[in-house]
């Protein structure tokens, strides 16, 4: 079945650090893919998505690019503030009304 | 506009007790979706339903069900509860037929069994 895997956290940076969170996934069709973030204490909001292949999503500084051939969906960040310390999730969905397939998520802390 | 709200924000229950927990979806939605998020692991979908009726379902026993009503607000019953049913349960609403169908999600209730 549809699968989602992304890197083990958490991950500890320094403020204006560069952000890599790499996820890979697993389909039978062309989902479309998405990036969750979950602050403390909050429920889970939409951070980017693509739709097909090689469309970026980009949201708050934060990209992914949807690549097809690699079957991955990278999220990356220039310069990471402390106000990013959260848990992202990266997330599948084979069709537009259908269930979203979550990886386990990614812890990152920012230090000040 | 009002977001999605669920209720009760936590909750402790022993095992083989039965629990229910309420969601009200984004205004202008008609579809809900339940997942199950275990402590350090992503949200598992439970269920999801449209216009009252199940509309699809994850990997869950028959003791999770759910409702949805007139209005498109929605329940999620656990009957005989497990130590593993212990996680944050969250649901998310969305509109069918839109082009850009977000899910929103809401804080979720934490349910402790002991």
């Amino acid at each position: 079945g549809d699968s989602v895997t992304q890197m083990e956290g958490p991950v500890t940076l320094s403020e204006e650090a560069f952000l890599t969170i790499n996820c890979t996934y697993t389909a039978t069709g062309y989902p479309s893919l998405f990036w969750y973030v979950q602050y403390p204490g909050e429920g889970l909001q939409l951070l980017l998505k693509a739709t097909k292949a090689d469309d970026k999503g980009s949201n708050k500084g934060f990209e992914a690019t949807y690549r097809k051939e690699t079957t991955s969906f990278h999220l990356e960040k220039g310069s990471v503030q402390v106000s990013d310390s959260a848990v992202y999730f990266c997330a599948l969905s084979e069709s537009r009304d259908d269930k979203i397939i979550f990886g386990k998520g990614t812890r990152l802390h920012i230090l000040p | 506009e009002t977001g999605v709200t669920q209720s009760p924000t936590h909750l402790i229950k022993t095992r083989g007790q039965q629990v229910t927990l309420r969601c009200s979806s984004q205004s202008g939605h008609n579809t809900v979706s339940w997942y199950q998020q275990a402590l350090g692991q992503g949200p598992q979908f439970i269920f999801q339903y449209y216009r009252e009726e199940e509309n699809g379902r994850g990997n869950f026993p028959p003791r999770f069900s759910g409702l949805q009503f007139p209005n498109y607000s929605s329940e999620l019953n656990v009957n005989a509860l497990e130590l593993d049913d212990s996680a944050l349960y969250l649901c998310a609403s969305s509109r069918q037929g839109l082009v850009d169908n977000e899910q929103f999600f809401g804080p979720g209730t934490r349910l402790t069994v002991l």
